[in-house]
């Protein structure tokens, strides 16, 4: 499978634990993006990498969320001291860059539930 | 960021023609549209994008409004796996935003 895999597909935590999340993309992909997506919403963006720089974080992002991308390929997202209104859908994409024609290419997600 | 208005849900049949509209009325010389669709528990895909003229590919046809103001998916017959929320997205040409605004999207049924 060459697609955009993401690990795990479901996590249950309870309030206040920390969790992490994975992220394989495409492999010749530089791009990998994070979003965030609740029921009946469209997908919220989060963060993206070019290579191993995060060049973007969305102002939405608290700060008990951090991503990182050490080598430019995988990808881990963490949330520290997890809420309930972390519950959500975690999307990743990846993609090569290109001015005009870059496409997206989405894992199936993790789905996080925070009892 | 440019934002981009689409009917809540949409119905069609079966093997009919599917017309899924977007309007795009303060769109900018540089945006491309981009439509990307999401099928029940699945993360979104990669639909079709353009700029200025027509475009067709093996999943469906973009057609673009001479003044650039509205856009419309066409899937040429529509099938059962077609059922899927439908996002339309503006994209700046070499923006620094990397990321795709997502909507709400359009939420089409098919019906046998």
């Amino acid at each position: 499978d060459t697609g955009v895999s993401q690990d795990p597909r479901h996590k249950i935590t309870k309030r206040g634990q920390n969790v992490t999340f994975r992220c394989d993309p495409i492999s010749e992909h530089n791009r990998l993006y994070w979003y965030r997506q609740t029921l009946g919403q469209g997908p919220e963006f989060l963060t993206y990498f070019q290579n191993e720089a995060q060049l973007e974080k969305s102002r939405l992002l608290s700060n008990r969320f951090s991503a990182e991308r050490p080598k430019g390929s995988f990808s881990t997202l963490e949330i520290q001291r997890t809420e309930q209104g972390d519950s959500a859908m975690y999307l990743c994409a990846s993609s090569l860059a290109d001015r005009a024609n870059e496409k997206l290419f989405f894992g199936s997600g993790t789905q996080l539930s925070v009892l | 960021d440019a934002k981009t208005t689409q009917p809540n849900s949409m119905e069609s049949n079966e093997e009919e023609p599917v017309h899924l509209p977007c309007n795009h009325s303060t769109i900018s010389g540089t945006d491309y549209i981009h439509w990307y669709r999401q099928l029940p528990s699945q993360g979104p895909e990669y639909v079709i994008h353009g700029l200025t003229s027509n475009v067709n590919n093996r999943m469906a046809s973009l057609a673009i409004a001479e003044d650039r103001k509205s856009s419309t998916l066409i899937l040429h017959r529509a099938t059962l796996r077609d059922a899927a929320v439908y996002y339309c997205i503006l994209r700046e040409f070499g923006g620094s935003q990397g990321n795709l605004i997502f909507g709400k999207g359009t939420k089409l049924s098919v019906k046998p």
